[in-house]
């Protein structure tokens, strides 16, 4: 079955640690995405890949960080200088060349700080 | 500044009462608009996309409108297993990028 894979489901970090989400992707999709989602809010999209060993900052990028090696693959990195990390990750891929603008997601990684 | 709201926050229906879910946009040029269902502690999962006004599209019970400044998710005779988070994003600029509102929170009661 084609789809997107995220792991941990749940993840507990101490404070000042870094951890790294996975994220990967059988659906042969270009594009790939982080998002954040905290209760009451939209999605905030955190860095995006257009292309392999390529990516850009989306709108709230700082104490984040991500890689790009390969097509299937691109693990988010929650590094000890993210104030307020506890939320829910959601990853998604896209074909990413119009008109197919649609992005699918993976099942979400909850993290939570202790 | 791109921007999109959701009313209502929340809605309860009983089982068979059709309604409408309101998705009130902003955007400098829109390239896309995206219905996504929600189940708690699950990723989202894609509906409907719209891409100019007066389009329309359905799918069993749901069905999506595009106006120019507004989109509505349309549920006719909703059941239980309708209960959900409902997700409404657009896209404009020159990227991929989503803006997604808050989410309207769907309880379909027997």
């Amino acid at each position: 079955d084609g789809g997107i894979t995220q792991s941990p489901k749940y993840l507990f970090r101490k404070e000042g640690q870094n951890v790294t989400l996975s994220c990967e992707q059988n659906l042969n999709h270009d594009a790939m995405y982080w998002y954040r989602q905290d209760p009451g809010q939209g999605l905030r999209l955190i860095y995006y890949s257009q292309i392999v060993n390529d990516f850009q900052k989306g709108d709230i990028a700082e104490g984040y960080s991500v890689s790009r090696e390969k097509k299937e693959s691109f693990p988010l990195t929650v590094t000890s200088a993210q104030k307020n990390p506890t939320a829910f990750y959601l990853c998604a891929s896209s074909i990413g060349a119009p008109p197919y603008n649609e992005q699918f997601f993976g099942p979400g990684t909850r993290l939570t700080v202790l | 500044e791109d921007q999109v709201t959701q009313s209502p926050e929340a809605l309860r229906l009983q089982e068979g009462e059709s309604s409408s879910l309101n998705c009130s946009y902003t955007v400098s040029g829109l390239r896309g608009l995206f219905w996504y269902r929600q189940d708690p502690g699950k990723g989202p999962e894609f509906l409907f996309t719209l891409y100019s006004a007066g389009e329309e599209k359905e799918k069993e019970r749901l069905k999506a409108t595009l106006t120019k400044k507004e989109s509505f998710l349309h549920i006719t005779a909703p059941k239980p297993e309708d209960s959900a988070t409902y997700l409404c994003a657009v896209q404009s600029g020159g990227y991929n990028k989503l803006i997604f509102g808050a989410g309207t929170r769907l309880a379909v009661h027997p």
